[in-house]
């Protein structure tokens, strides 16, 4: 019950595609969805997030779209830059974070 | 504003010896982590404080595990003794508080042999 499940392990789109990742969980007491993205060496870094209230969020290229019933949210990566190639990761909260097993994405030019 | 800190970058240890990570937070951050990081897996959370009390460390392997946070700043991650299987990254990250964004540092790799 403590698990969020992301797919897809790793990824490839083309400079200016649309990059789609998901995650699925089973615990519904997680009451904030977080996407963070990391480069090699560095920590993650918080991307984007949203609550269970709302069904959609959007920031620049960014967007989560959240499914309470289905229980999955996903990040949809618009107009998808080489810049963007890095590993993301999902996460699901109520007390502390619990994290996906990231998708690995890389943008070709 | 300066990031989470963390020391060493890198380390490399034999086996059955002890190891320490130091993490300095984002000055005014009272909340305090230790994740662990496997190769192609996501963070797992090791110990949480707020200021200096470990309110979550109920996933710290506490046989060769243990942490501290003297004074609600620095912390400190030790490994006595370190096993094969504790090859791996370890962030620390920092909040202003238990629901806010956590901020990560970029994490020691450490290799036993």
């Amino acid at each position: 019950q403590q698990q969020v499940k992301q797919s897809p392990q790793s990824l490839i789109v083309q400079k200016g595609g649309i990059s789609i990742i998901n995650c699925a969980y089973e615990n519904t007491a997680f009451d904030y969805f977080p996407w963070y993205q990391q480069f090699p060496g560095k920590g993650p870094a918080l991307l984007i997030a949203i609550r269970p209230d709302v069904s959609e969020k959007k920031e620049g290229r960014f967007t989560i779209s959240f499914n309470k019933s289905a229980k999955q949210f996903s990040l949809h990566i618009m107009d998808s830059q080489p810049g963007d190639s890095a590993t993301y990761f999902c996460a699901a909260s109520y007390n502390k974070l619990i994290f996906g097993a990231g998708t690995r994405l890389a943008v070709h030019p | 504003e300066a990031g989470v800190v963390q020391s060493p970058r890198y380390k490399i240890i034999e086996k059955k010896q002890p190891v320490a990570f130091w993490c300095n937070p984002i000055s005014g951050h009272n909340t305090l982590y230790w994740y662990l990081q496997n190769l192609g897996q996501g963070p797992e959370l090791l110990i949480r404080y707020e200021n200096e009390e470990a309110v979550d460390d109920s996933q710290l392997p506490k046989d060769r595990f243990s942490a501290e946070r003297l004074k609600g700043v620095d912390s400190t991650l030790k490994i006595q003794p370190a096993e094969l299987g504790d090859s791996a990254v370890y962030l620390c990250a920092s909040a202003r508080g238990e629901y806010n964004e956590q901020f990560f540092g970029p994490g020691t790799r450490l290799t036993v042999l």
